[in-house]
């Protein structure tokens, strides 16, 4: 049983440049989310979807947006890459949006803009 | 685990001790919480969590601590192993605004063999 995968591990882009981040998730789970960590500073959500079919901004959503293709995929696309968005980014589901509810995260994509 | 500029705060135990993490979380409205552990290259794992109506949770090898009086999370480790080096960070939600989950900035956890 995978949990959450996310594509790639590791990319380096230039300023300027897009990309897709890839997230799929295998627990049936409903809600899935996008965070960003960086040294020193707790997980930041940038956008969350609480079912198929809906997505809503977190609290750092600028210069980033995401697509639920299905259940199981939800995709983060940065649409043309500034060094401010050097980060790590994670991925996470849960099985609702509520309380109670632990998200279970993929092991990220560390990301360089130069 | 309160941030420290960059600088995650250190724990450093021996193998075999007992580990005690705290965290200091920020609304007081907060209700559900969660401490997670994160190994290096790895995302966070999810440990233990604990609702606003409990004071005390207790995993295996694992305790969470809860004192809604000073807003205040320990995650206890009991018998520390080399495995649980990793950071610990603790999140808290509400169910007032569910889809907002504060995470903590977390505290390094050092075993020394």
């Amino acid at each position: 049983n995978a949990g959450v995968t996310q594509t790639p591990k590791f990319q380096v882009l230039k300023t300027g440049q897009s990309m897709t981040l890839q997230c799929a998730q295998d627990m049936n789970h409903n809600s899935m989310y996008w965070y960003r960590q960086d040294p020193g500073m707790g997980l930041r959500l940038i956008y969350y979807s609480a079912s198929e079919g809906t997505t809503d901004k977190g609290e750092v959503p600028n210069g980033y947006n995401v697509s639920r293709l299905n259940k199981r995929e939800f995709s983060l696309r940065l649409e043309s890459a500034a060094p401010s968005q050097t980060s790590v980014y994670f991925c996470a589901s849960s099985e609702a949006l509520g309380y109670g509810q632990p998200q279970h995260f993929g092991d990220g994509t560390r990301l360089s803009i130069l | 685990g309160e941030s420290v500029g960059l600088h995650l705060p250190t724990l450093s135990v021996q193998e075999g001790d007992n580990s005690i993490i705290n965290c200091a979380y920020s609304n007081s409205a907060s209700d559900y919480f969660i401490w997670y552990k994160q190994e290096s290259g790895k995302g966070p794992q999810f440990i233990i969590d604990i609702r606003s109506n409990m004071d005390k949770r207790q995993g295996q090898r694992v305790t969470v601590l809860l004192n809604k009086t000073v807003k205040h999370l320990s995650l206890q480790i009991a018998a520390t192993q080399p495995g649980d080096s990793a950071v610990y960070f603790c999140a808290e939600t509400m169910k007032t605004s569910y889809d907002k989950v504060i995470f903590g900035p977390g505290t390094s956890l050092s075993v020394i063999p």
